[in-house]
């Protein structure tokens, strides 16, 4: 148990769907994030949340749409995806300051689009 | 732009073998290196984390050491078991926690039994 949760683990939707994607974490720490990882590449990092502040946003299509209400929680909003979008999206927690503290990550939703 | 590269991409070997897995990173200026391991179709484990002023980091039969100046990390274990097959990853910190992880492709391992 990592102390970082993911909903719903898998998810199938159309092209035309909305669905979000849920995180939360309890471990009290500050930084959140968003990852992908398609078959055959590296995770790419997509967002990044610093006291509910975005402070990254890695080129990422407007199509995702992130959201932090509050420090333990982060969603992530998908509206008219494309089949190239099918992947494992991760979330992650840390300390989030400028020493580098130790990242955490959850489960992780496949997210398949038809 | 950090680049993580990791060597060899795949390792197949019989149990009880010591292993040494590969990362090297392209920019030395970095918080700290983790290394994860990922079963298939799960999360990532967190299993090391090096500071930057670190040279090694030890945790029962997993040993890293990091070498900052030269952009290079290395995983070694001991005594492998069949337990240990997954993959593992490497990711240098560049930018504190506002800029999240650099990852490399992995080293996919399996561990005969």
């Amino acid at each position: 148990e990592t102390g970082v949760t993911q909903t719903p683990r898998h998810l199938v939707m159309g092209m035309t769907n909305k669905k979000s994607l849920k995180c939360e974490q309890h471990l009290g720490h500050n930084a959140m994030y968003w990852y992908k990882q398609s078959a055959k590449k590296p995770l790419e990092l997509m967002f990044v949340y610093n006291f509910k502040e975005q402070t990254e946003n890695n080129s990422v299509p407007s199509r995702f749409s992130p959201e932090c209400p509050n420090s333990s929680h982060l969603f992530l909003h998908l509206h008219t995806l494309q089949p190239e979008d099918s992947a494992l999206y991760l979330c992650a927690s840390s300390q989030g300051d400028r020493e580098g503290y130790e990242q955490y990550f959850g489960p992780g939703t496949r997210l398949t689009v038809t | 732009k950090q680049e993580v590269t990791q060597i060899p991409a795949a390792l197949s070997v019989p149990e009880g073998e010591n292993l040494v897995l590969n990362c090297s990173f392209t920019d030395s200026a970095i918080y700290n290196l983790q290394w994860f391991r990922q079963d298939p179709g799960k999360g990532l484990t967190s299993l090391l984390l090096i500071q930057s002023s670190q040279r090694e980091q030890t945790s029962g039969r997993l040993n890293a050491s990091l070498d900052k100046s030269s952009g290079r990390s290395t995983l070694y274990i001991a005594a492998s078991q069949p337990g240990d097959s997954a993959t593992y990853l490497c990711a240098p910190d560049s930018g504190g926690g506002a800029d999240g992880l650099t990852f490399g492709k992995g080293t996919h391992l399996i561990i005969q039994p």
